[in-house]
């Protein structure tokens, strides 16, 4: 079956845009989670949600980043006014449950903000 | 702060040797730890885990060992193979969120 996708792979912004990126979680699982992977760092927490509920944003750097999950599948990522340190790849992963062993990743999305 | 680190960032091993990743930790709520396995532009894949409880879990060529009284953890590879060769990430859990170590880059030559 189709595992986690995420649009678009590669997004290239000048610095002050917003961008929007998305994750379609493999379908049926309840829990999504966002990651921030910096160059040569492993991913960070950003943001989880369980169906629709977003339960936990203590990781989103600050509030210029947003994310939403509105049906309980797909989310997006929103980035306003995209800074140059926004540059990362962003990871979206889907578990069944809470269980963090099952957690999928997607292939991400690379982020470039010139 | 880093909770989970790697402390190296890349390893060399022959193939049909034993490869070991090695992972420490601070944070002593972790009660549940990964491996992740990474090749180039993909996400990361699991690969084994192992809950505090347990010293040892095994899966065919992987074993994680966890000890808890030192914070180390570590996965071994046995015996190696070039289709190893990938970036492999260990990440800690306390069920309300995951840390990632920075990630080892293991290659494995034939």
């Amino acid at each position: 079956g189709a595992g986690v996708s995420q649009s678009p792979r590669y997004k290239v912004a000048k610095r002050g845009q917003d961008v929007a990126l998305r994750c379609d979680p493999i379908s049926g699982h309840v829990s999504l989670f966002w990651y921030q992977q910096a160059l040569g760092q492993g991913p960070e927490f950003l943001t989880y949600f369980q169906n629709e509920a977003q339960l936990d944003k203590s990781g989103l750097p600050s509030d210029r980043f947003f994310a939403e999950r509105p049906e309980g599948s797909v989310s997006t990522l929103k980035i306003q006014r995209t800074q140059q340190e926004d540059s990362a790849v962003y990871l979206c992963a889907s578990g069944v449950w809470v269980n963090q062993e099952t957690q999928y990743f997607g292939p991400g999305t690379r982020l470039l903000v010139l | 702060d880093q909770q989970v680190k790697q402390n190296s960032p890349s390893l060399s091993v022959q193939e049909g040797r034993i490869s070991i990743l090695n992972c420490d930790y601070t944070n002593s709520m972790f009660d549940y730890f990964l491996w992740y396995k990474k090749y180039p532009a993909e996400g990361p894949t699991f690969l084994i885990s192992i809950s505090s409880i347990k010293d040892k879990n095994e899966d065919g060529r992987f074993t994680v060992f966890l000890n808890k009284s030192a914070k180390h953890l570590s996965l071994h590879i046995v015996p190696s193979q070039p289709g190893d060769s990938a970036v492999y990430f260990c990440a800690a859990s306390d069920n309300n969120d995951m840390r990632f170590g920075a990630g080892t880059r293991l290659t494995v030559k034939p």
